[in-house]
């Protein structure tokens, strides 16, 4: 059973615009979640993270917002950029696990 | 300090065949993990390990075997190479219950 879900394959946004990327995971005993950001032939790279006792936490251009009685979490990303392309993945941790969604790839069009 | 080290970067494998992925870390964490990536597809969760001498299954485990003798190092072992093993393994460490760290990866093939 898939525990993480980004159910958004792709996503392409014009520069300067908003990116909102979304996850939905199913297992209650998540209480920290992440968002990686991947490009290709490289390992995923840490972005920002948020604790379930918070429903939101910023990091210059990236805020990250949790709706816990929604299992949702998001990634905004303002302004864009070009160079914000890549594959966005959303994980959880709870427990000793981390699992991840399937990623977002990410387009961001100048 | 290094983070987290993967080896090899590449490798073609028979059918049949075994090998052993190397993975260490120079970050005294604790926590360590084994992830494939299949193309197209999220971070398959294959093994965990708390400490050495500890580890644990993940979602898809099944043809891959573990160890932690040292808090360094955790190898991913393949006895019995498949296609279906076929995929890019990626290992992370972390401190605890917070962000990890990963490897830059291995991209396996088996033929």
């Amino acid at each position: 059973d898939q525990q993480v879900k980004q159910n958004s394959p792709s996503l392409s946004v014009q520069e300067g615009r908003i990116s909102i990327l979304n996850c939905d995971y199913t297992n209650s005993m998540f209480d920290y979640f992440l968002w990686y950001k991947k490009y290709p032939a490289e390992g995923p790279t840490f972005l920002i993270s948020i604790s379930s006792i918070k429903d939101k936490n910023e990091d210059g251009r990236f805020t990250v917002f949790l709706n816990k009685s929604a299992k949702h979490l998001s990634l905004h990303i303002v302004p864009s950029q070009p160079g914000d392309s890549a594959v966005y993945f959303c994980a959880a941790s709870g427990g000793n696990k981390l699992v991840f969604g399937a990623g977002t790839i990410l387009r961001v069009k100048s | 300090n290094a983070g987290v080290t993967q080896t090899p970067k590449f490798r073609i494998l028979k059918i049949g065949q075994s090998m052993t992925l190397q993975c260490a870390q120079d970050m005294n964490h604790n926590y360590m993990y084994w992830y494939r990536q299949d193309p197209g597809m999220g971070l398959k969760l294959i093994y965990y390990s708390v400490g050495a001498g500890i580890t644990d299954k993940g979602e898809v485990p099944n043809g891959y075997n573990v160890s932690r003798s040292t808090t360094e190092d955790f190898p991913l072992r393949l006895e019995l190479a498949a296609p279906s093993q076929t995929s890019v393994y990626f290992c992370a460490s972390r401190p605890g219950p917070t962000e990890a760290f990963f490897g830059q990866g291995t991209r396996l093939t088996v033929v």
